[in-house]
């Protein structure tokens, strides 16, 4: 049963702290997304990666936040310093998309963050 | 890029009532549109999908419809049950340079009362 993996699943940290989230996409998927979801939010796109090139961070806020995949087995967001705001579920997901057409979308569990 | 817009924002109806949510796509070149369900605390999952050479699709008590025309699309839940109580989100997938892009809208949260 194929999923997308993703760690931790919660995190408690300080104000200030660096986090970093890691996500497995399922093999043979070719597009990643991180996505953030707060209580009143709903699920704000953050970054888009096709064949681990990233094509779409234009949602995610520069200064502190940054998205890589350094291979296609991983793709990681990392926090850098975090603030209290930073907290929320943070979901991976992947899928498969070529020639135009999409497939669905998986989601991880999530990771659940909270900056104290 | 794609503007995806989803009304109501909250829906509360009977058990065995049917509810619609409906969504609305700014991309012309949209070609796929999927509805996810999140249960509260879980992550969420696809329940039905259309694309753009299909006017309706059912599965069971599910199912969408697609306007092209009027670029909107709508989810049809017939005979509510209160497992369907959920946050339902519609999503269009652009062509073009975007093509594969997911951008969801804002959700809908749906209450089902015994």
């Amino acid at each position: 049963d194929a999923r997308v993996t993703q760690t931790p699943r919660h995190k408690v940290t300080e104000m200030g702290q660096e986090v970093t989230m890691r996500c497995q996409p399922i093999l043979g998927h070719n597009t990643v997304f991180w996505y953030r979801q707060t209580m009143m939010q709903g699920l704000e796109l953050l970054a888009y990666f096709r064949n681990r090139a990233p094509l779409d961070d234009s949602g995610m806020p520069k200064d502190r936040f940054s998205a890589e995949m350094p291979d296609a087995t991983l793709a990681t967001l990392k926090i850098q310093p975090s603030e209290p705001r930073d907290s929320a579920v943070y979901f991976c997901a992947s899928g498969l998309s070529v020639g135009g057409n999409t497939g669905e979308l998986f989601f991880g569990e999530g990771s659940r963050l909270t900056v104290l | 890029g794609e503007n995806v817009e989803q009304h109501p924002s909250t829906l509360s109806v009977q058990e065995g009532d049917s509810a619609v949510i409906k969504c609305t796509y700014s991309d012309s070149a949209s070609n796929y549109f999927p509805w996810y369900k999140q249960e509260l605390g879980k992550r969420p999952q696809l329940i039905i999908d259309i694309r753009s050479n299909v006017g309706e699709k059912k599965d069971q008590r599910i199912a969408v419809t697609l306007n092209k025309t009027a670029k909107h699309f709508s989810l049809h839940i017939t005979e509510t049950q209160p497992e369907d109580s959920a946050v339902y989100f519609c999503a269009a997938i652009a062509g073009g340079s975007s093509w594969g892009k997911f951008q969801f809208g804002a959700g809908t949260q749906v209450v089902v009362t015994p």
